[in-house]
């Protein structure tokens, strides 16, 4: 598709294992954003990745998060240890640069610690 | 983490009305942006702002970049059931990240 596609749509996992959420971005764009929506709350930024660039990773909540972006194309992000407060819906984005181009985002995939 | 003062939190309204929502920042942003996300899906883009006093148009809405380039706020004229929805402000900081600063929400319904 022609879209941010992220997979999958839906995880429910126990407190304490780990998890792994995939974006693949629109085809050709450069920049792509995880982001963090918990239930009735706007979106809170997590980690960015530009290019080759080192991955901006100010918005990871702790060490129990990570990221990583292979080939400049697909992202995957790594929940370690599951806590239920890590339940929310993860949101990928993508835009052609940084910078102020628009970002596009998937449709989510909704954690849900048991 | 860091989210912007948006409001109102909710409006219930008849078709037809026009509404009004704004957002505010004790920030200064280079970019303001305006989201529309419906159950289950990701936000999608509704309007970009990239100039301080910029305003413009995309259909029934419209939408504002503050002079302070601390607000902004958007429009919908002539509401239809389909703008039924929550509603998102976004800013934009220049810089290595370009991260978005998301608002708290707007819920639209829009009662035919």
């Amino acid at each position: 598709g022609a879209g941010v596609s992220q997979s999958p749509s839906n995880k429910v996992t126990e407190k304490g294992k780990d998890v792994e959420l995939r974006c693949d971005p629109i085809s050709g764009h450069t920049a792509l954003y995880w982001y963090r929506q918990s239930l009735g709350q706007g979106l809170e930024f997590l980690i960015y990745f530009q290019g080759n660039s080192a991955p901006d990773k100010s918005g990871l909540p702790s060490d129990r998060f990570s990221a990583e972006r292979t080939g400049g194309s697909v992202s995957t992000l790594t929940i370690q240890r599951t806590q239920q407060e890590d339940s929310a819906v993860y949101l990928c984005a993508s835009s052609i640069t940084g910078g102020n181009q628009p970002q596009h985002f998937g449709d989510g995939t909704r954690l849900s610690i048991l | 983490g860091q989210q912007l003062n948006q409001s109102p939190q909710s409006m219930f309204i008849q078709e037809g009305e026009d509404v009004s929502m704004n957002c505010t920042s004790s920030s200064i942003f280079n970019t303001w942006l305006w989201y529309k996300q419906d159950p289950g899906e990701g936000p999608v883009l509704l309007i970009a702002l990239y100039k301080a006093g910029e305003l413009t148009s995309n259909g029934r809405l419209t939408a504002q970049f503050g002079i302070t380039r601390k607000d902004s706020f958007l429009n919908i004229s002539a509401s239809i059931p389909s703008d039924v929805g929550i509603y998102f402000c976004a800013g934009q900081l220049s810089g290595a990240t370009n991260k978005l600063i998301f608002g708290t929400g707007t819920l639209l319904a829009v009662q035919p």
